[in-house]
């Protein structure tokens, strides 16, 4: 059992260039996570999703959007990337309201 | 708000000392509280969680938590540090449906 995957490990991309970072977890979870890790910030909720065909805003979501047209996957998009969103990024999933959030190795992102 | 409080960026411990991490939460109701450890270039991972019962709580390679609602704390503990916990831990506080609100951190180190 993998738990949670994503693709790529990590990402150098020149500022303005559309990036989709991929999440894909084999436990079944209903929700799914992504978060962004910056030094003495913790980690940021950007995007959630409950349940498949829902997501919802978290704390930073300006400049990202995400997709849930199945339990597995959870894409991440940058539309048109900024060096401000050069960041470590998690994608976690959890499988009952207010439960344990698994994470997946996460994806480093340098934006140029 | 809701918010997590982790008061110290970083604790240097000797090997086999005692150790206290300090976690302070805002939350409006009774709260979920997590603990989870993050070794260098690795995702995180679960030590332990609150949800109701005992205040004490056990959790993964020797720690502990303990969870005071009238200090709004949740402080982990393990009586003798090993070198191999040298790593950053995050406490992190239920925030609603799944969503979790994370403290900045506390980096451990440990001195042989």
């Amino acid at each position: 059992i993998a738990g949670i995957t994503q693709a790529p490990t990590s990402q150098i991309l020149a500022a303005g260039r559309r990036m989709t970072l991929r999440c894909t977890q084999d436990m079944r979870h209903n929700a799914m996570y992504w978060y962004r890790q910056d030094l003495g910030l913790g980690l940021r909720l950007i995007h959630y999703s409950n349940t498949a065909g829902t997501t919802g805003k978290g704390e930073v979501p300006d400049g990202y959007s995400v997709s849930r047209a199945n339990t597995d996957d959870f894409p991440l998009t940058l539309a048109s990337a900024v060096p401000s969103q050069t960041s470590v990024y998690f994608c976690a999933s959890s499988d009952i309201p207010s439960g344990e959030q698994f994470f997946g190795p996460g994806t480093r992102l340098t934006v140029l | 708000a809701q918010s997590v409080t982790q008061p110290d960026i970083h604790i240097t411990v000797s090997e086999g000392a005692s150790l206290e991490l300090r976690c302070n939460y805002s939350y409006g109701a009774t709260p979920y509280l997590f603990w989870y450890v993050q070794s260098p270039g690795q995702g995180l991972q679960l030590l332990l969680k609150y949800f109701s019962g005992d205040t004490l709580v056990q959790g993964i390679k020797g720690f502990e938590a303990e969870f005071k609602r009238s200090q709004s704390s949740f402080n982990l503990r393990k009586p003798s540090v090993h070198w191999s916990d040298a790593a950053e831990y995050f406490c992190a506080v239920g925030g609603g449906y799944n969503k979790l609100i994370f403290g900045a951190g506390t980096r451990l180190a440990v001195h042989p």
